[in-house]
């Protein structure tokens, strides 16, 4: 099947950095999102991005929605503590079923 | 995860019985999506339902599990005869229409004895 081939797998910063990770795909999507996951609890969708190009801000948090629709990437500035976790880029397929990344695991000491 | 109730959050069962695990949408959301995660993996699709119907099943295995969601009532996901390899953490999300952004529950953990 389709795959999201998420990086870097894991990253361990100082709080105050600025992350950034991607996430790239063999297929073209309509749609990238991403999602933080907590220890024990489900995914939460920080941003979704539905045009080629689209540059799309959270907070702290921003996306991009690759030009060729086959990749995206998140940054994170000014990382803090909470930030930790696990972060997950998906996609729609046929607008239906999620496909997701396996995931970059982000620590930060501060 | 405000919105999407998955319940139990941790459920035990012993090799051969059978697994029940629920969800409740969000308020105005008709469309309910199953998700497997595995230690350190991403979420794996099951099912997708609509009130009452299965729209898509692709992912889920063929034996042993099955899938409802009822015109009144949370959407069920079964399991009989359940394997150690069914230990995982099992996802809900739901959804107000078929191009919106899936909201998840905080998932039920089977552990598998």
């Amino acid at each position: 099947g389709q795959q999201l081939n998420q990086s870097p797998q894991s990253m361990f910063i100082q709080e105050g950095e600025d992350v950034s990770m991607n996430c790239t795909s063999s297929s073209i999507f309509n749609t990238w999102l991403w999602y933080k996951q907590d220890p024990g609890e489900g995914p939460v969708l920080l941003i979704a991005l539905y045009k080629a190009g689209e540059l799309t801000s959270n907070g702290r948090l921003t996306a991009q929605f690759g030009i060729t629709r086959k990749d995206s990437f998140l940054n994170i500035s000014a990382s803090i503590p909470s930030d930790v976790g696990i972060y997950f880029c998906a996609t729609n397929q046929a607008g239906t079923a999620l496909i997701f990344g396996k995931g970059t695991t982000l620590s930060v000491s501060s | 995860n405000a919105g999407v109730m998955q319940n139990p959050r941790h459920l035990v069962r012993r090799r051969g019985q059978e697994a029940r695990l629920r969800c409740s949408p969000m308020k105005g959301h008709s469309h309910v999506y199953w998700y497997r995660q595995l230690p350190e993996e991403g979420l794996k699709f099951m099912v997708y339902l609509q009130k009452e119907n299965i729209i898509d099943e692709s992912g889920m295995p063929k034996e042993r599990f099955s899938a409802e969601f009822p015109k009144e009532g949370p959407s069920i996901l079964r399991i009989q005869q359940v394997v150690r390899g069914d230990s995982a953490a099992y996802f809900c999300a739901s959804s107000p229409g078929v191009e919106s952004a899936q909201h998840f529950g905080d998932g039920t953990r089977l552990s598998i004895l």
